[in-house]
């Protein structure tokens, strides 16, 4: 079964860090970019950061430049999301979701359950 | 960066009737290969997304052929031919066009589809 399970989530406070995880399943891993999509309590889905399959190119949104790092380890098929300087407006679900192929867009075909992280004081 | 808008933003419907949503970005997305790079998405109520079109046109697996995705350029529209009660939920664009080196997505702010 293709499967992504997320994990890490939690309350932090405002300035705070947080790791997410991201393991995958049930597919190779390796083919695929991957992305993290967030969702705000009561809000729309908001894309926010994208990852090659080798790292070598990793693109974000303006709002988590430089505060947020995606990496990847291919050989324990997983995905992360390092957060740091974290805002209130960071408080969100956040999802994980295998991207495309680099000679394949497919669009972002299979999503994780989501993981919640509260930014509060 | 790509802006995505979609209307309406809430859509009462009548199980077996048509429905229509839009969505309209701020460029193009239609790439030289030919294929205009906008996906469409359902999120039901608790779940997360799911895809139902992707490159514009392209049903993905399992998704009933009721749903169909057209347009191209910068309009683009999903049309559901019957509705079904298990069709609600909010519904959203997102392009995923790659452009001069750049790898970005963009998701349109969502039309909730809800039962009359």
């Amino acid at each position: 079964e293709v499967q992504l399970v997320e994990s890490g989530g939690g309350l932090v406070q405002p300035g705070g860090s947080l790791r997410l995880s991201c393991e995958a399943s049930g597919f190779t891993f390796i083919d695929y970019w991957m992305s993290w999509v967030r969702q705000a309590p009561g809000k729309g889905l908001e894309w926010v950061a994208i990852i090659s399959q080798v790292s070598s190119e990793k693109y974000y949104v303006d709002s988590v430049k430089g505060r947020f790092t995606i990496s990847r380890d291919n050989a324990k098929n997983s995905l992360y999301l390092q957060m740091s300087s974290l805002r209130d407006e960071d408080t969100a679900v956040y999802y994980c979701a295998r991207d495309r192929r680099p000679a394949e867009y497919g669009g972002l075909a299979v999503w994780g359950q989501g993981t919640t992280v509260t930014v509060s004081s | 960066d790509i802006v995505m808008t979609q209307s309406p933003l809430s859509l009462p419907v009548t199980p077996g009737e048509p429905a229509s949503i839009s969505c309209r970005s701020s460029q193009s997305l239609l790439h030289s290969n030919g294929y205009n790079y906008v996906d469409w998405y359902l999120q039901k109520p608790g779940q997360s997304p799911q895809l139902l079109i992707y490159l514009g046109s392209k049903r993905a697996s399992g998704v009933p052929d009721r749903f169909s995705g057209s347009g191209s350029g910068t309009d683009f529209t999903l049309k559901i031919s019957r509705v079904e009660a298990e069709d609600v939920g909010v519904y959203y664009c997102m392009q995923g066009l790659h452009m001069q080196g750049l790898q970005t997505r963009t998701f349109g702010g969502g039309t909730k589809v809800e039962m009359k």
